[in-house]
């Protein structure tokens, strides 16, 4: 069966950096275009970024251009994401997600666990 | 960038009771509108896809209906488990094809 297992989150200082893993299985991973969406705490879900199968297609939100890059290897079913200059604001729980686009299907499908990001001094 | 604004913000009502979850998007989308129920301490679950398609294991009380702007989530006799936060998702049908996602409404029990 699908999984999606996030991993990487914790307690870092304004301005710094952490990144994130999502290790997949149950399915063929450089098919799919995958998906990061957070959630800040008691809010509701951002979409934050996403890339092709073939890691040539990626997008940002608006929120974290610049400072967020997302990649992936495929040989080891993982997908990242590098998170630099961090603000309190990006405080959250970041899931990742299986993304239907590369198949006409414009939803996520199946979600991680999430894990917590903390941004504080 | 498409906003979805959901109605209302929470919604109280009690076990075999219908419920309407309405998602007004602030210009026509295509029909790329997926629901996603969310319990405490998960992650959110698909329930409904490109309108209205249930996704696999999710029961028939759950429907979606609707086109251009506005869409809603119709949960008909209502399961102590059904109570939980609804958010909407669109993906716009132009490049470069962005996902945003409604604010939640929270279903209660009354």
């Amino acid at each position: 069966q699908v999984q999606l297992v996030e991993s990487g989150g914790g307690l870092v200082k304004p301005g710094g950096s952490l990144r994130l893993s999502c290790a997949a299985s149950g399915f063929t991973f450089s098919d799919y275009y995958m998906t990061w969406i957070r959630q800040a705490p008691g809010k509701g879900l951002e979409w934050v970024s996403y890339m092709s199968g073939s890691a040539r297609t990626i997008y940002y939100a608006e929120s974290v251009k610049g400072r967020f890059t997302i990649s992936r290897d495929n040989t080891k079913n993982s997908l990242f994401l590098q998170m630099n200059s961090l603000t309190a604001e990006d405080t959250a729980v970041y899931y990742c997600a299986r993304d239907g686009r590369g198949w006409d299907k414009y939803y996520f499908d199946y979600w991680g666990q999430g894990t917590l990001v903390t941004v504080s001094s | 960038e498409i906003v979805l604004t959901q109605s209302p913000a929470t919604l109280s009502l009690s076990p075999g009771e219908r419920a309407t979850l309405s998602c007004r998007a602030s210009q026509s989308v295509s029909s790329y509108l997926a629901w996603y129920q969310q319990k405490p301490g998960q992650a959110p679950r698909l329930l409904i896809y490109d309108t209205f398609n249930r996704a696999p294991g999710i029961p028939a009380r759950f429907s979606g209906s609707g086109s251009g702007t506005d869409f809603t989530l119709t949960i008909s006799n209502l399961e102590p488990e059904d109570f939980a936060v609804y958010y909407c998702q669109q993906c716009t049908n132009w490049p470069p094809y962005m996902y945003s996602f409604g604010q939640g409404t929270k279903l209660e029990i009354k």
